[in-house]
């Protein structure tokens, strides 16, 4: 069954909204997860590290004010996409770090900004 | 950065052995190989992983190489439903332990 539950698994919105991923832990208690971005026919970016009771830690280049992650739960991290824009379109997906350092990964929101 | 280098693409025949080469020459003593793989609109799923020794699960099987400068991944028996990009990642389980993808190995199964 899955271990990692990710929702929606597909959103539009127009241009200027805000969109928030929720990405839970199913199986056990998740201190750290990941997000990442996907653009068609590219590989998957590491966006950041989420850290269960502290803040994420974000990649270089990536805007922290537009990707708020909040990792409140040891089973939950949102990741919010504040004031969206068409270039924001893309694929997003969640990974789990299990505890025997597996990384397990959502099935991915696909992300349309019209 | 991704520290490995994979084949853009290969294909294969349905029944046979898939072998998917990786390179990971500046690889460090601690860090692991790992390979996932992903399916078209989906999340990637775990294969396997290594440090030196070579590795098989019900999934697959990994050969690293002595000096741990490259390693196969090898489907033994590749089906259609095989047909995905394949992604060989070093990943150090110390600290951050996060999966740093490169652009992976789109493998095609042919019938």
């Amino acid at each position: 069954g899955a271990v990692v539950s990710q929702h929606p698994s597909w959103v539009i919105c127009k241009s200027g909204t805000s969109v928030k991923i929720e990405c839970r832990s199913l199986d056990f208690q998740a201190t750290t997860m990941f997000w990442y971005r996907q653009f068609p026919k590219q590989s998957l970016m590491l966006m950041a590290t989420s850290n269960e009771g502290s803040k994420a830690t974000y990649e270089q280049g990536v805007e922290k004010d537009k990707f708020l992650i909040n990792h409140a739960s040891l089973t939950l991290s949102t990741l919010t996409v504040t004031s969206a824009h068409p270039e924001d379109s893309s694929f997003y997906i969640c990974s789990v770090l299990g505890p025997n350092t597996e990384a397990f990964f959502g099935q991915g929101t696909r992300l349309t900004v019209v | 950065d991704a520290k490995t280098t994979q084949p853009t693409s290969m294909d294969c025949a349905e029944g046979r052995a898939a072998n998917l080469p990786c390179n990971h020459s500046t690889i460090s003593g601690n860090e692991y190989v790992y390979w996932y793989r992903q399916i078209h609109s989906q999340g990637p799923q775990y294969i396997i992983h290594g440090l030196k020794n070579n590795e098989t699960n019900e999934m697959a099987s990994l050969i690293i190489t002595e000096d741990r400068k490259s390693s196969t991944l090898i489907l033994p028996h590749a089906t259609l439903r095989d047909t995905a990009v394949y992604y060989c990642i070093v990943r150090d389980l110390q600290g951050a332990q996060k999966l740093v993808f490169g652009q992976g190995t789109r493998l095609t199964i042919n019938p």
